[in-house]
């Protein structure tokens, strides 16, 4: 079946470190990846996607890239802010047609910056 | 209004009992999704509808479980003989098309002592 693995957590982080949060996927096809992030008290959000092998996801700082060879999309982002702190989860769809919003959610990484 | 609006936030029943959880999607987004998240877990997929229709509920997890969205906008959840296992928060999201961006509500908390 397809699956995500996401590093366990929580993470905790000074404001401005390097962010780095692993992921990792089994996909019986060629899936489409995305990040989505939950902040205090709001819905679950799109943060980033990529679609094919290779492609880079990005917004907001963070980056991701679709890495076939290794079935990973970490995420990363170079320099944190407090206001990053939130719940991140890795998801695939395995797209084409109606499946494309069914996702298969990691488990989630808590992330907590400090000052 | 402005995002997915879920009713309501917190549900606490008793096991045995029947619920309705309520999602308000975006205006205009033909399709609605719902998902069930457990504590410490990432959301499950549930049910998924494109327009009035369910175009895919393999992941309603018994019989139990069953949705609707009778006129293409709001869908409503249903939840009949809840027991413990249930207590989850229920999520919606819609989107303009099945594209995979999906818009989340904050969810239902659901509580079944």
């Amino acid at each position: 079946g397809n699956s995500v693995t996401q590093m366990e957590g929580p993470v905790t982080l000074s404001e401005e470190a390097f962010l780095t949060i692993n992921c990792t996927y089994t996909a019986t096809g060629y899936p489409s990846l995305f990040w989505y992030v939950q902040y205090p008290g709001e819905g679950l959000q799109l943060l980033l996607k990529a679609t094919k092998a290779d492609d880079k996801g990005s917004n907001k700082g963070f980056e991701a890239t679709y890495r076939k060879e290794t079935t990973s999309f970490h995420l990363e982002k170079g320099s944190v802010q407090v206001s990053d702190s939130a719940v991140y989860f890795c998801a695939l769809s395995l797209g084409g047609g109606t499946s494309y919003g069914k996702l298969t959610f990691g488990q989630g990484t808590i992330l907590t910056v400090h000052p | 209004g402005a995002g997915v609006s879920q009713t309501p936030s917190n549900k606490v029943t008793e096991k045995g009992k029947y619920v309705e959880l309520r999602c308000d999607p975006i205006s205009g987004h033909t399709a609605l999704y719902w998902y069930r998240q457990s504590l410490g877990q990432g959301p499950e997929f549930l049910i998924y509808f494109q327009g009035t229709g369910a175009a895919d509920d393999s992941g309603l997890p018994n019989d139990r479980f069953f949705a609707v969205r009778p006129e293409g906008s709001v869908s409503t959840l249903k939840i009949q003989r809840t027991e413990r296992g249930d207590s989850a928060v229920y999520l919606c999201a819609s989107s303009k098309a099945p594209t995979g961006e999906l818009f989340f509500g904050e969810g239902s908390r659901l509580t079944v002592l």
